[in-house]
């Protein structure tokens, strides 16, 4: 099954920078989304980009799709120490509901 | 007003013991998911259910037997515990029709001793 690999695995900002991470996947996809884990809590579901949209944007969040490259990044502009968590890539290749979960990176953000 | 809830949040408990998970969510959905977290933070999907039908069985040991009583309840359930049971067991549901969005309990975090 594919599965999303962010990349880099660990990422240490100060507040105010943009933070920036990377998902790569290997099959074809119907969409692929972004979650945030903060410590001891359960994955919060930020935003979606389906197959045929190339950008995204929410908030602070802005999320790039390149599916000639099987590739995706997520930007978190204007960081806070609020957005310290790990963020995951998922994949939706259709079928069975089922998403495939990337490693995930950590992002910290220092006040 | 929660969302998606699971009981309990922390499980200690002796190998070889059988222990329950429970998970309900109030959000309408018809599709709900266990998931099992490693120390890495790998995320595994493990069950999914829809409509109170298993329709994702990943290969999980058979000590692991998940139970819907209605579209609002998935529990686990895990016999003769072992260390590597060891994990943060989260539950998660979303709608059938459309784009997948899923919604997460906070996590039950499993300790075999």
């Amino acid at each position: 099954s594919q599965q999303g690999e962010e990349d880099p695995q660990a990422l240490s900002i100060q507040e105010g920078e943009n933070a920036t991470m990377n998902c790569s996947y290997k099959t074809s996809i119907n969409n692929l989304q972004w979650y945030r884990q903060n410590s001891g809590r359960g994955l919060v579901h930020l935003i979606l980009i389906r197959s045929n949209e190339r950008e995204k944007h929410s908030g602070r969040l802005r999320v790039t799709l390149d599916t000639s490259k099987k590739s995706s990044s997520l930007l978190i502009t204007a960081s806070r120490a609020a957005d310290t968590a790990s963020y995951f890539c998922a994949t939706d290749a259709g079928g069975n509901n089922r998403l495939a979960f990337g490693k995930g990176n950590q992002v910290v953000v220092i006040p | 007003d929660t969302a998606v809830s699971q009981t309990p949040k922390y499980l200690v408990t002796q190998m070889g013991n059988d222990k329950s998970i429970k998970c309900e969510q109030n959000l309408g959905h018809d599709t709900m998911y266990w998931y099992k977290q490693d120390s890495k933070k790998f995320l595994k999907i493990m069950f999914s259910y829809n409509n109170k039908e298993l329709i994702i069985n990943e290969t999980v040991p058979n000590r692991f037997s998940p139970k819907s009583p209605d579209k609002a309840h998935l529990n686990l359930h895990i016999n003769s515990l072992e260390l590597g049971d060891s994990a943060v067991y989260f539950c998660a549901s979303s709608r059938s029709d459309g784009p997948n969005e899923q919604f997460f309990g906070p996590g039950t975090r499993l300790t075999v001793l």
